[in-house]
């Protein structure tokens, strides 16, 4: 089965300044999704960005890039120039390719608190 | 273009009682995912729905149930409640084959 493992319960950053949160992962498929969503105080999870397996060019989203590092299993989000509004939680999650038998399911680290510091 | 939608938006019931939960997938999604978020955690798998079946399920025991209708929208469905099943339930969509899956703003269960 597959886990990920979120090892910074809680962060801060100064706004303006770029943060870092780390996230590993434990899986014996060599094809499959990462994705970080965010969950501000409102609880609904928004997807913040995306990452194929199969693709070696990290992705970028304005202002969150990732660092993808398959053979160490690791998935890190960066957010540059933090802003106020980017306080909340960050969750990392995997999912399977899809094939009819195997399980569709998202599966989420225990999430990190991330504080924006005027 | 409509996001998933959940309802309620809270929910306050006693143990032993049973309670149904809704959501509506985003426009163009087939399946529906439903996950249980308790506070401080990271959200777990309950079940998925596609072609009004239950296709995956998580380890959630059988007083987890669901449903999925021919609009795609579907329920979630605990009996005999614990105090342990309070958290917040959240409904993801997508399609059968794509790989993103979007969130309700999920509904807030408190049993007594």
């Amino acid at each position: 089965a597959q886990t990920v493992t979120q090892s910074q319960p809680e962060m801060s950053v100064q706004e303006a300044e770029t943060v870092t949160l780390s996230c590993t992962y434990d899986t014996s498929e060599s094809d499959y999704y990462l994705f970080w969503y965010k969950q501000p105080p409102s609880r609904q999870m928004i997807l913040v960005i995306r990452q194929e397996a199969y693709k070696q060019q990290n992705a970028t989203e304005n202002r969150f890039s990732v660092n993808f590092q398959k053979a160490a299993k690791s998935f890190s989000l960066k957010i540059s120039d933090s802003q106020l509004g980017d306080a909340a939680m960050y969750f990392c999650a995997y999912r399977s390719v899809f094939t009819a038998r195997r399980a569709q399911k998202l599966v989420f680290g225990q999430g990190t608190r991330l504080t924006i510091n005027p | 273009d409509a996001g998933v939608t959940q309802s309620p938006t809270h929910l306050i019931k006693t143990r032993g009682q049973q309670v149904t939960l809704r959501c509506s997938p985003k426009s163009g999604h087939d399946t529906v995912s439903w996950y249980q978020q308790a506070l401080g955690q990271g959200p777990q798998f309950i079940f998925q729905y596609y072609e009004e079946e239950e296709r995956q399920r998580g380890n959630f025991p059988d007083r987890f149930s669901g449903h999925q209708f021919p609009n795609y929208s579907s329920e979630l469905n605990v009996n005999a409640l614990l105090l342990g099943d309070s958290a917040l339930y959240l409904c993801a969509s997508s399609t059968r084959t794509g790989y993103t899956q979007y969130f309700g703003p999920g509904t807030r269960l408190t049993v007594l």
